[in-house]
């Protein structure tokens, strides 16, 4: 086990609902990435926050967004759900941004969109 | 043109066969290379990190070749437990550490 949990593990949703995904980030890491897999996909980075400031982040709508917090915890957060938002999301922790540090994974929580 | 390009299998293989993987990065500049391993509906794990020099962690051997902009992952004398789906990941940039990963290649060892 790595340390990183999720919740929830999984959760339903219909279209133009709003969510909210948490990850509590293992002990001593301060950066948390998300990442969104659709099915038989890799996983698609959306952002990443390093001490509560987001530190990059991929080519995902506006409607996506998150926080970190000051145990470095984080929120992903998408309004306006749609169908192709059902997917299986994932964050990671790091010790630091940069690249010289291992990420890891958390269960995931897996988003059904109807 | 995608990050990263794998073929994505499935690759169904007898056990105690040999299996190799290849996957594309398209960006130059990339730093860091790495194979996960993916279990079904379960979250990616690290299986290795490739270094230039290639290396070996048991049955399992990674290649670089940056010339080419390719990496490979061989896996020896394959066991029932190494099925799963093999995720080939580059990183590049600063700032950011996010990963880029590819489509995954599923890998199916039968008895």
């Amino acid at each position: 086990e790595t340390g990183v949990t999720q919740s929830p593990t999984h959760l339903i949703k219909t279209r133009g609902q709003q969510v909210t995904l948490r990850c509590s980030s293992q002990s001593g890491h301060n950066t948390v990435s998300w990442y969104q897999q659709a099915l038989g996909q890799g996983p698609q980075f959306i952002f990443q926050y390093y001490r509560e400031e987001e530190n990059g982040r991929g080519n995902f709508p506006p409607r996506f967004s998150g926080l970190q917090f000051p145990n470095y915890s984080s929120e992903l957060n998408v309004n306006a759900l749609e169908l192709d938002d059902s997917a299986l999301y994932l964050c990671a922790s790091s010790k630091g941004q940069g690249v010289a540090y291992e990420q890891y994974f958390g269960p995931g929580t897996r988003l059904t969109v109807t | 043109r995608k990050e990263v390009e794998q073929d994505p299998g499935p690759f169904n293989v007898p056990e105690g066969a040999t299996v190799a993987f290849n996957c594309t990065y398209s960006n130059s500049a990339s730093q860091s290379f790495f194979w996960y391993r993916q279990d079904c509906r379960k979250e990616p794990k690290l299986l290795m990190s490739v270094y230039s020099s290639g290396n070996e962690d048991g049955r399992f051997t990674a290649q670089l070749n940056r010339a080419s902009q390719y990496i490979s992952l061989l896996i020896r004398d394959s066991k029932l437990s190494d099925s799963a789906t093999y995720l080939c990941v580059v990183r590049w940039g600063t700032g950011a550490n996010n990963l880029f990963f590819g489509t995954g290649t599923r890998l199916t060892v039968i008895p």
